[in-house]
């Protein structure tokens, strides 16, 4: 059974910082990884998706690598943002594609502080 | 566009009822998956769909279920609710079943006293 672990669970950083996410996940055959943030009480909104044949995508600010053979992926915020604080989720799909669903791991609550 | 839309907003039921959520995917997406989130974790896989049919299914109790409309809009049913079914309910849609991203709708806040 996949299991998705985030570290830390918790980040407070000032504005202007550049940081990175963790995320592990404990069977490297997925499909995919993407990455969402939520915002208290709220869905979750898609950051980047990467499948298993790539090592990372980019989108303004965010840049997120995937590393199947040791289970990892790494969300790099760059330039940290008050806008930004929210928490942030990672979640693979096995191999068996729509039947497995997404696994989720239990995010990782950011705050900026302006 | 519209995004994916669900409704209520939120609902508060009493142990023993049942409840049906509803969730309508974005405009050309022929996917809906269902995912429970109870406070402080992450999602749980409840369901896919796909074209009407389910394509999977988390480790949920058969209180739980679900079906596809030909419009691919979807419903979550919940029987005999458990204290413990109280959750932030997501729906998600997507293109196909599971090469492409997902997006999640805002949710339906179900509270079970």
């Amino acid at each position: 059974k996949q299991e998705v672990t985030q570290i830390p669970a918790a980040l407070s950083v000032p504005e202007g910082e550049n940081l990175v996410l963790n995320c592990s996940f404990t069977d490297s055959a997925i499909y995919n990884l993407q990455w969402f943030r939520q915002d208290p009480g709220k869905g979750l909104t898609s950051l980047l998706l990467i499948q298993s044949s790539q090592r990372e995508q980019t989108s303004g600010r965010l840049n997120a690598s995937l590393d199947k053979s040791s289970g990892r992926s790494t969300l790099y915020i760059a330039a940290s943002q008050p806008g930004d604080s929210a928490t942030y989720l990672c979640a693979s799909r096995g191999p068996g594609g729509g039947a497995d669903g997404l696994t989720f791991g239990k995010g990782t609550h950011l705050i900026i502080q302006p | 566009d519209a995004g994916v839309t669900q409704s209520p907003t939120h609902l508060i039921k009493t142990r023993g009822q049942q409840v049906t959520l509803r969730c309508s995917p974005i405009s050309g997406h022929k996917s809906v998956s269902w995912y429970q989130q109870v406070l402080g974790q992450g999602p749980q896989f409840i369901f896919q769909y796909y074209e009407k049919e389910e394509r999977g299914r988390g480790n949920f109790p058969d209180r739980f279920s679900a079906r596809q409309f030909p419009n691919y809009s979807s419903e979550l049913n919940v029987n005999a609710l458990l204290l413990g079914d109280s959750a932030l309910y997501l729906c998600a849609s997507s293109w196909d079943s599971y090469s492409y991203e997902q997006y999640f709708g805002p949710g339906t806040r179900l509270t079970v006293t």
